[in-house]
């Protein structure tokens, strides 16, 4: 069975700190998808990012980037210089290429970043 | 604009009663999708439906209901069966089904008074 762990209930910074947020996965398949979400506090979750199990490419966006490792089934993510409007509950997540795009989350990272 | 749209934001249920809870879509995407959140449990997945008139039941479908008659609208009936339904719900929904990106809507939150 697929699953999820993201280990980190809380992590407090001060703004223009990096934080990495962390998340390990574990499924039996061999084409899958990682995903990590945004929840502000409005509620609604925001995309980010996607990244298929057979590319193992680390992303930068911005102020972000995502490490994906394999061998550590990991696919962490890392905020640089970390503002005030980073708060938020971040979710990872994974899709199996055979369960219809369902997703199974991790149970998520809040995030407190205070000026 | 497209998107996704849940309503009402805010529910109060009364125990023993049955609720509907909306979410209607103008993206065009096939299949949907409703998730429950719990403080501190990540979000798991109540039913989905790839096409109109079909729905499988996800992780935690007991005491929950849905109906696909259009292809923009999945709503989600909370039973009288389902004990504890105080949570934060989302719909969410993909273009094809092929793990693209699942679009959110704003979530509603239900409780029970």
């Amino acid at each position: 069975a697929q699953k999820v762990t993201q280990a980190q209930t809380e992590i407090s910074v001060v703004e223009k700190e990096d934080v990495t947020l962390d998340c390990v996965y574990e499924t039996r398949d061999t084409t899958y998808y990682l995903f990590w979400y945004k929840q502000p506090p409005s509620g609604e979750l925001v995309f980010l990012i996607r990244r298929n199990s057979f590319d193992e490419q680390n992303e930068i966006s911005g102020r972000y980037s995502w490490n994906f490792q394999k061998s550590t089934s990991s696919f962490n993510f890392t905020i640089t210089a970390s503002q005030v409007v980073d708060s938020a509950v971040y979710f990872c997540a994974l899709s199996e290429a055979g369960r219809y795009s369902t997703l199974t989350f991790g149970k998520g990272t809040m995030l407190l970043v205070s000026p | 604009d497209g998107g996704i749209t849940q309503s009402p934001k805010y529910l109060f249920r009364k125990e023993g009663q049955n609720v509907t809870l909306s979410c209607e879509q103008n993206l065009n995407h096939d299949a949907m999708y409703w998730y429950r959140q719990d403080p501190g449990q990540g979000l798991r997945l109540i039913y989905y439906s790839q096409i109109v008139n079909d729905f499988q039941k996800g992780d935690i479908a007991e005491g929950y209901s849905v109906s696909r008659e259009k292809k923009e609208s999945f709503p989600l009936t909370v039973t009288s069966a389902q004990k504890n339904p105080t949570a934060f719900y989302l719909c969410a929904s993909i273009l094809t089904g092929r793990a693209t990106e699942a679009f959110f809507g704003q979530g509603t939150r239900l409780t029970v008074v």
